[in-house]
């Protein structure tokens, strides 16, 4: 069975303050992929980012980075220099190969809160 | 560009009652997925359809229904409506590109009453 897990429930910073979610998964899969995804206070799902589990290599996408590391089953998610834009709630999640059905499985949350 | 479209937006019903949500996937995609986000919780995913088939199904209660249809729009059936139902229904879909992310719908948010 796959399993999510952000341990962080509630995280508040001040403005311009960086931000980093944890996120630690649990998969028998060799191939399998991992996401980010935040739901703002409207509702919608927004997709962040998205990495293979055969490509370890960390990236940064303007104010997001990931931090990959299979051999620790963790996949953590940075906002640099926050703004009160970025208050949201954002999940982590995992899915399987297409093949094996792709359905995403997701942690419970990490609420952000940026203050001004 | 066209995002996933769900229908209605926002749903009131009392128990026992029938719903119907909608879900019309982005041009050309062939896969859509129902997962339902009851309050303060995560999205958990109830069943998904590909090329009209069903692709794969969570835990969705036998009181729910759904179906692919022919132009790739989906519909969700709930009957018997009760109270824990009520809950933020999103709808999602996919290419069949093997790498390709799930873009969600704006859901729909039902409330039992």
């Amino acid at each position: 069975a796959q399993k999510v897990t952000q341990a962080q429930t509630e995280i508040s910073v001040v403005e311009k303050e960086d931000v980093t979610l944890d996120c630690v998964y649990e998969t028998r899969d060799t191939t399998y992929y991992l996401f980010w995804y935040k739901q703002p206070p409207s509702g919608e799902l927004v997709f962040l980012i998205r990495r293979n589990s055969f490509d370890e290599q960390n990236e940064i996408s303007g104010r997001y980075s990931w931090n990959f590391q299979k051999s620790t089953s963790s996949f953590n998610f940075t906002i640099t220099a926050s703004q009160v834009v970025d208050s949201a709630v954002y999940f982590c999640a995992l899915s399987r190969t297409k093949a094996a059905g792709n359905k995403l499985t997701f942690g419970g949350g990490t609420r952000v809160l940026v203050k001004p | 560009a066209a995002g996933v479209i769900q229908s209605p937006r926002h749903l009131i019903k009392e128990k026992r009652e029938t719903a119907t949500l909608k879900c019309y996937p982005i041009p050309r995609h062939d896969t859509v997925y129902w997962y339902q986000q009851g309050p303060g919780q995560d999205p958990q995913f109830l069943i998904s359809f590909y090329e009209k088939m069903q692709s794969d199904k969570g835990s969705i209660p036998d009181r729910f229904s759904a179906q692919q249809f022919s132009d790739y729009h989906s519909e969700l059936n709930m009957s018997s409506l009760e109270l824990g139902d009520s809950a933020l229904y999103f709808c999602a879909s996919s290419s069949d590109r093997e790498f390709d992310e799930q873009y969600f719908g704006p859901g729909t948010r039902l409330t039992v009453t």
